[in-house]
């Protein structure tokens, strides 16, 4: 069945520092894919998305990159700030599940 | 503002209480969502409705029920029979029920539930 892999965390980093979350996934036919995030004590909020292969989803300075080749949809951000700690959920949709399958989340923390 | 409420944030239950989630929402949304998610799990479908008096099962809907009575309304009955009811609960809805719009989710706050 359709699955996604997040790295281990939690992942503490210091302000401005290069940030890459990894995210894998297992999919049958063509899913597309999504990064959400969740700021404590919130709801989930969709940060990007991308439908089809070299797709590059971007938003608040976060950039993600659909690569079919090595079944990826890594999150990237060049210079993390303090109000980017959150929780960061990678998930794919297909047509044949109809619904979204998350991953299992990381957690971000950034230090001034 | 046009969103999805959910309450009460917070709610303590015996165990063998039933206990039921509100959640409504006015962004005129075709579909809606129960997830829960517990710690290093990430979030798991419980029930999801696509139109009013219709819903499906999720991947754990064991010991919950719902209801889709309104458009804008899809409350979630925890019952006695969820053995490990203790969590974070979150409604969701789409505006699309076909395509890559199901993927673009708008979320609640959530409400936690503790099993006293």
């Amino acid at each position: 069945g359709d699955s996604v892999t997040q790295m281990e965390g939690p992942v503490t980093l210091s302000e401005e520092a290069f940030l890459t979350i990894n995210c894998t996934y297992t999919a049958t036919g063509y899913p597309s894919l999504f990064w959400y995030v969740q700021y404590p004590g919130e709801g989930l909020q969709l940060l990007l998305k991308a439908t089809k292969a070299d797709d590059k989803g971007s938003n608040k300075g976060f950039e993600a990159t659909y690569r079919k080749e090595t079944t990826s949809f890594h999150l990237e951000k060049g210079s993390v700030q303090v109000s980017d700690s959150a929780v960061y959920f990678c998930a794919l949709l297909t047509g044949a599940n109809s619904k979204l399958t998350f991953g299992k989340g990381i957690t971000l923390s950034v230090r001034p | 503002d046009g969103g999805i409420t959910q309450s009460p944030k917070y709610l303590f239950r015996k165990e063998g209480q039933n206990v039921t989630l509100s959640c409504e929402q006015n962004l005129n949304h075709d579909a809606m969502y129960w997830y829960r998610q517990d710690p290093g799990q990430g979030l798991r479908l419980i029930y999801y409705s696509q139109i009013v008096n219709d819903f499906q099962k999720g991947d754990i809907a064991e010991g919950y029920s719902v209801s889709r009575e309104k458009k804008e309304s899809f409350p979630l009955t925890v019952t006695s029979a969820q053995k490990n009811p203790t969590a974070f609960y979150l409604c969701a809805s789409s505006i699309g029920t076909s395509g890559v719009l199901l993927g673009e989710l708008f979320f609640g706050e959530g409400s936690r539930l503790t099993v006293l």
